[in-house]
């Protein structure tokens, strides 16, 4: 069975700090690593994705991967209360390009 | 203009009726999907559909049946509902071999 874990949270931050949630992941052969967001009663949004070793930024958010690790994460710098919401990671698991396996999701306040 | 849509957005029935679920997408792509997320917010993939051809069936009981009439279209009918059938149904979609999903915006499904 392969999973994707993560930290259910909730993870609370104050305005202006530097949020870090992580992911782990058990399929090796995992190629593709995506970050979404989604707000409580709303959509999953996608707002990042990584493919090879190391960082990636956008804006406020950087997101890493560590294949050796099986570990991704995603830093929110500056957070606002805006990016309260629940951050699901995502893994293109089994080598298909047809299937994204989801972890549980965090919970991140971000308290004003 | 809505990239993914789902109709309905909610739909309340009873155990035993059977109900559909539709999802249109106007960006081209060429890979839908089904997901459930339950009442934990776990996103699990139900169904993915390639071409108009069922790529992955996720061991969901034979009472859920997909149908994509074309590559803009993926409709999902669910006969004889149970009440663990309540939950919100998500339909999303991507290139192939790029599983960048983007969701659409989930039917609330309610059985009573």
């Amino acid at each position: 069975q392969k999973e994707v874990e993560q930290n259910s949270g909730p993870l609370s931050v104050p305005e202006g700090a530097i949020a870090s949630l992580n992911c782990t992941y058990s399929d090796r052969g995992s190629q593709s690593f995506f970050w979404y967001r989604q707000y409580s009663g709303k959509s999953p949004e996608l707002i990042m994705s990584i493919y090879s070793n190391g960082d990636k930024e956008d804006g406020r958010f950087t997101a890493q991967l560590n294949k050796a690790s099986q570990y991704v994460s995603l830093l929110i710098r500056d957070s606002q209360p805006s990016d309260s919401a629940t951050y699901l990671c995502a893994v293109n698991s089994g080598g298909s390009n047809y299937k994204l396996t989801f972890g549980k999701g965090t919970l991140l306040t971000v308290n004003p | 203009d809505t990239a993914v849509s789902q109709t309905p957005k909610y739909l309340v029935t009873q155990m035993g009726n059977d109900k559909s679920i539709k999802c249109e997408q106007n960006l081209g792509h060429d890979t839908m999907y089904w997901y459930k997320q339950d009442s934990k917010k776990f996103l699990k993939i139900m169904f993915s559909y390639n071409n108009k051809e069922l790529i992955i069936n996720e061991t969901v009981p034979n009472r859920f049946s997909p149908k994509s009439p074309d590559k803009a279209h993926l409709n999902l009918h669910i006969n004889s509902l149970e009440l663990g059938d309540s939950a919100v149904y998500f339909c999303a979609s991507s290139y192939t071999g790029d599983t960048e999903a983007f969701f659409g915006q989930g039917t609330r499904l309610t059985v009573v």
